[in-house]
């Protein structure tokens, strides 16, 4: 079975700021995809960035890197020159296997900026 | 583009009453998820299809939970009878097979269910 953990309830970081959101994952699988979405106080999910677990280089999706460390089993989520509208719950997951759809989420950090 | 679109957005109802939740998936998509938020457990996985079919209903909480999805642009989780403890937000979502991203799962914006 798969497991993330986030053990960062709530961060402040501020604005123009950059900041890191940890994630730590537990997997017996080879193959696997680790994924972070964000949660405005709207409700929606939005996805933001993808992991393959054999892709070598760290993903980045615009001011989002993920910093993947294989070895320690951690996919930190990158937020560079953080703006007001980042304020939301972010949400790391992952799936059983690359092509997998399956995903289980970690239960969340609250990130707030100020300005 | 229109997303995914979940009704009801809010639903207030007396414990032992029955609740259906909808969801229209996004157009071509293949596969579709029903997941539940709380403040407890966070985002649970019920059940997901893949070309209509139901793959895994390991989360379905019970048997009072029933999902189906009848065709490609349509899909129902009932509760029935409903209890205090399925109060949460249920969201809904729908994927397309793409090799560089096969977990972005687009969201609906979710039905926030009240059992009292």
């Amino acid at each position: 079975a798969q497991k993330i953990t986030q053990t960062q309830p709530g961060m402040f970081v501020q604005e123009k700021e950059a900041v890191t959101l940890d994630c730590t994952y537990d997997t017996s699988d080879q193959s696997y995809g680790l994924f972070w979405y964000k949660q405005p106080s709207s409700g929606e999910m939005i996805f933001l960035i993808y992991q393959g677990s054999y892709d070598e280089q760290n993903a980045t999706e615009g001011r989002y890197s993920l910093n993947f460390q294989k070895a320690r089993k951690s996919a930190n989520l990158v937020i560079s020159a953080s703006q007001l509208g980042d304020s939301a719950m972010y949400f790391c997951a992952m799936s059983a296997s690359a092509g997998s759809y399956q995903l289980t989420f970690g239960k969340g950090t609250k990130l707030s900026v100020i300005p | 583009d229109a997303g995914v679109i979940q009704s009801p957005r809010h639903e207030v109802t007396e414990m032992g009453q029955e609740v259906t939740l909808r969801c229209k998936p996004i157009s071509g998509h293949n596969s579709l998820f029903w997941y539940r938020q709380t403040m407890m457990r966070g985002l649970e996985l019920l059940i997901y299809f893949n070309n209509n079919v139901p793959i895994d209903d390991s989360g379905m909480p019970e048997d009072r939970f029933s999902a189906k999805m009848p065709n490609a642009s349509f899909s129902t989780l009932k509760i029935q009878p409903s209890e205090p403890r399925d109060s949460a937000v249920y969201f809904c979502a729908s994927s397309f097979l793409v090799e560089t991203h096969p977990g972005e799962l687009f969201f609906g914006e979710g039905s926030r269910l009240t059992v009292l």
